[in-house]
């Protein structure tokens, strides 16, 4: 069962434009949020995440936003610019219980076009 | 540096064999991951250690198995390899309680023929 999804397999955007990448969740348990990057031929990387206590958080160019009744959070990347093309995988996590386990979506192919 | 570095970064052999990947971290991290990516890309954990214990196995069949000679150190050892065992696998560490901070390796693209 997918607990984590993300909907959308690509999204292409013009430089400079916002590029708005969404994701869901269905455990009610989920009370920690992640967005990874990753670039072909590499490990993923964190880039930012959310508690269940906010519904924004802010890093440069990157807002992650969380609609905790909706179950949905989405980033936020404005300006694009083309080495942010990349898959972005959403992931959440239980912050009770201790297992230290991350969900992960299935990525979004991010493409910004010069 | 490599934080976290993995080999090796392929590897192709027959259904049957017997495989190991390695893994070490130079973060002094405590805990380590092994992570499988299919070939529906979904990224899902396959076990965690803390310090050498185990902490999470996600029902992994038990031809998988890890193996933490110190806490540096998470090694993958496959059995009886199959043809769904191809994919992409991942390791990773982090800090206890900074599960945010999960730093992964390179990965390892498996094929099995």
């Amino acid at each position: 069962d997918q607990q984590v999804k993300q909907n959308s397999p690509s999204l292409s955007v013009q430089e400079g434009r916002i590029s708005i990448l969404n994701c869901d969740y269905t455990n009610s348990m989920f009370d920690y949020f992640l967005w990874y990057k990753k670039y072909p031929a590499e490990g993923p990387t964190f880039l930012i995440s959310i508690s269940s206590i906010k519904d924004k958080n802010e890093d440069g160019r990157f807002t992650v936003f969380l609609n905790k009744s909706a179950k949905h959070l989405s980033l936020h990347i404005v300006p694009s610019q083309p080495g942010d093309s990349a898959v972005y995988f959403c992931a959440a996590t239980s912050t009770q219980g201790g297992s230290e386990k991350l969900v992960f979506g299935k990525g979004m192919k991010l493409t910004v076009n010069p | 540096d490599t934080a976290v570095s993995q080999t090796p970064k392929y590897l192709v052999t027959q259904m049957g064999n017997d495989k190991s990947i390695k893994c070490e971290q130079n973060l002094g991290h405590d805990t380590m991951y092994w992570y499988k990516q299919d070939s529906k890309k979904f990224l899902k954990i396959m076990f965690s250690y803390n310090n050498k214990e185990l902490i999470i196995n996600e029902t992994v069949p038990n031809r998988f198995s890890p193996k933490s000679p110190d806490k540096a150190h998470l090694n993958l050892h496959i059995n009886s390899l199959e043809l769904g065992d191809s994919a992409v696998y991942f390791c990773a560490s982090s800090r206890p309680g900074q599960f945010n901070e999960q730093f992964f390796g390179p990965g390892t693209r498996l094929t099995v023929l």
